[in-house]
């Protein structure tokens, strides 16, 4: 059966270290995979894209990894302070029958940032 | 500010009282699409709408009804609600479908059917 795994449920980090959530996926191939941040009570925020022939993206204290052969993406956060607590995302951009995209969530990572 | 809106924010109801969810985005987005989240379960896709009068079914369709009557609206509507549909909803819209675009979505729904 197709499953989205997230790391775990919740993963806490010390201030200023290096934050690391996984995301693995079985029978999928996606075509991209997407991250996003979630606070409690509000709606996801879109924070980076990576699409299936690139093996790495950067965005200020972001970074993203796409590895397709291990069906795994890595999101880490350099220099974590407390404001990067919160419940983050992975989506993967599937091609559906009728040639149409769609994107499919994980259940998230909590992430608290202990100062 | 460019956005997605939905409203209301909370809603009480009975079983099978007709309710309809508006969302509203003002970024010219062809597409859009309606999500609800539960406890262990993620975010699970229910309708979405590539483009005007075009809609089509997610993974958790049945009790919902969707239009996409003009670019900027797309409406869920649950005709005869029941406690199951009880859930946190969201709408998301996105410049085209996917690749280089990820989605906005609105604040959320929390319906409670009683």
């Amino acid at each position: 059966s197709q499953k989205i795994e997230q790391n775990s449920e919740a993963l806490n980090i010390q201030e200023g270290k290096t934050a690391t959530l996984t995301c693995n996926y079985t029978n999928y191939s996606p075509a991209y995979l997407q991250w996003y941040r979630q606070d409690p009570g509000r709606g996801p925020v879109f924070l980076l894209l990576i699409r299936e022939n690139e093996k790495e993206k950067r965005k200020e204290r972001l970074k993203v990894t796409f590895d397709t052969t291990l069906k795994q993406s890595l999101f880490h956060i350099t220099a974590s302070q407390p404001a990067d607590s919160a419940t983050y995302l992975c989506a993967l951009g599937l091609y559906s029958n009728f040639g149409n995209e769609k994107l499919t969530f994980g259940t998230g990572t909590r992430l608290t940032i202990i100062p | 500010e460019a956005q997605v809106t939905q409203n209301p924010r909370y809603l009480i109801t009975v079983t099978g009282k007709k309710l309809t969810v508006t969302c509203s985005q003002n970024m010219n987005h062809e597409y859009m699409s309606w999500y609800r989240q539960d406890p262990g379960l993620g975010l699970r896709q229910i309708y979405y709408s590539m483009n005007v009068e075009v809609t089509d079914k997610g993974d958790v369709p049945e009790g919902y009804k969707v239009s996409r009557k003009e670019k900027r609206n797309f409406p869920l509507i649950l005709e005869s609600p029941s406690p199951n549909q009880t859930s946190l909803y969201f709408c998301a819209s996105s410049l085209s479908t996917g690749l280089a675009y990820g989605y906005t979505f609105g604040s959320g729904t929390r319906l409670t059917v009683v």
